[in-house]
């Protein structure tokens, strides 16, 4: 059965240090993926988009990684900072209609 | 940039009651919205795709007869809660993505509380 997987527990990690995030899937062929950040009670924001045939991008203290062979996307916070807490989601595309499908989020604390 | 605004961001209504709830794109046309639901601690689960001047299409397991979804005009959506029952209470999300590509990005409303006594 296809499946997207985010680590359930929650990450905590301290101010300054770089937060790792993990989305596999199964049973998925996206042509991309994306990153959105969830804050408790709010909807989603878009942070980024990776396409099958990029490795890597960036966009300020955010890097997503895309491995196809692994089925796998890294999501990179560097320099973290309090304002980062909150739920970050994977989503790609699946069945028709455009639909995008999400991960069920990591909760990710940074303490001071 | 692109902006989707839910209306209302809470309601609390009776068992048996019917509620419904406005999703609008306010600064772009958007021909296909999402509605998503979302339980504590879980994923957004897609319940349906809202097609302007068509029937929405549902997800397996989500009955239309239920939730029913009509998206009139290119910048408004809407979801009602037919005889909601305490089970129905959650957090309904809507989303639309600007017509460009298909791998634009959603746009998401800040969602509806819904709370059924």
């Amino acid at each position: 059965s296809q499946k997207i997987e985010q680590n359930s527990e929650a990450l905590n990690i301290q101010e300054g240090k770089t937060a790792t995030l993990t989305c596999n899937y199964t049973n998925y062929s996206p042509a991309y993926l994306q990153w959105y950040r969830q804050d408790p009670g709010r909807g989603p924001v878009f942070l980024l988009l990776i396409r099958e045939n990029e490795k890597e991008k960036r966009k300020e203290r955010l890097k997503v990684t895309f491995d196809t062979t692994l089925k796998q996307s890294l999501f990179h916070i560097t320099a973290s900072q309090p304002a980062d807490s909150a739920t970050y989601l994977c989503a790609l595309l699946g069945g028709g209609y455009n639909k995008l499908i999400f991960g069920a989020g990591t909760r990710l604390a940074v303490h001071p | 940039g692109a902006v989707v605004s839910q209306h209302p961001s809470w309601v609390i209504c009776k068992s048996g009651t019917s509620v419904k709830i406005e999703c609008r794109s306010l600064d772009f046309q958007a021909t296909t919205m999402f509605w998503y639901r979302q339980f504590p601690k879980q994923s957004l689960m897609l319940m349906a795709t809202s097609n302007e001047g068509s029937k929405a299409t549902y997800e397996q397991g989500v009955e239309k007869d239920k939730f029913l979804i009509n998206h009139a005009s290119l910048t408004l959506s809407t979801l009602t809660v037919t005889s909601a029952h305490p089970e129905d209470s959650s957090f309904y999300i809507c989303s639309a993505r600007e017509p460009v590509q298909d791998n634009s990005p959603l746009h998401f409303g800040n969602g509806t509380r819904l709370t059924v006594t």
